[in-house]
């Protein structure tokens, strides 16, 4: 059950620069979306989020912009600093208190 | 900042054995989740638990497994009887009020590893 996913396995990133993280789903029920960043052993921290009323939300370093016509989201760190290296999932709910559905995530490495 | 706190951090057991994994949810939160990963797999539900009952539950989540939330504070899930495939990290979330600013953000904690031999 793949609704959500997240193509690109790992992506490396020189300091300073721009990080595109993307993310794809199936679930047209899906309303919510979230990121989320982890370390190893420990647990998802929340990055952001967006609901589907909105096409893009901004905090500080941290832009998500949403297409809903493709199902597609997309995280955008800018610019990349060394502490953001760490594995961000994507996560979808329908909404409320529902369910996440998580991506498989994506391992960033920022390089100095 | 309030967090979600998790004990044991690390839980080993031999096949067959009894589990049981706390949680303490961030004060206030009305909503509770719990949710495992496979070591190199994604984060998947298990349950979620809203006004002392069970809302959903995943095909994951048998006759095996039972949450519990046995006071005002502590949420624990409990595992009868072991397998080896329930090796993972197990995380517990907590989802905040009508009327915060993030209303529909899980906020997780730092996991249980369990080991079963």
């Amino acid at each position: 059950d793949q609704q959500v996913k997240q193509n690109s396995p790992s992506l490396s990133v020189q300091e300073g620069r721009i990080s595109i993280l993307n993310c794809d789903y199936t679930n047209s029920m899906f309303d919510y979306f979230l990121w989320y960043k982890k370390y190893p052993a420990e647990g998802p921290t929340f990055l952001i989020s967006i609901s589907s009323i909105k096409d893009k939300n901004e905090d500080g370093r941290f832009t998500v912009f949403l297409n809903k016509s493709a199902k597609h989201l997309s995280l955008h760190i800018v610019p990349s600093q060394p502490g953001d290296s760490a594995v961000y999932f994507c996560a979808a709910s329908e909404g409320g208190a529902q369910k996440l559905v998580f991506g498989q995530g994506t391992r960033l490495t920022i390089n100095p | 900042e309030p967090e979600v706190t998790q004990t044991p951090s690390h839980q080993v057991t031999q096949m067959g054995q009894e589990v049981i994994l706390r949680c303490v949810p961030i004060s206030n939160h009305l909503y509770f989740y719990w949710y495992r990963q496979i070591l190199g797999q994604k984060v998947e539900f298990l349950v979620s638990f809203y006004n002392n009952e069970i809302s959903e539950k995943s095909e994951i989540f048998d006759d095996q497994f039972s949450v519990e939330r046995p006071d005002g504070s502590n949420f624990t899930l409990k595992i009868r009887s072991t397998k080896l495939e329930d090796s993972a990290m197990y995380f517990c979330a907590s989802l905040g009020l009508a009327g915060e600013p993030t209303t529909d953000t899980q906020y997780f904690g730092p996991g249980t590893r369990l080991t079963v031999l």
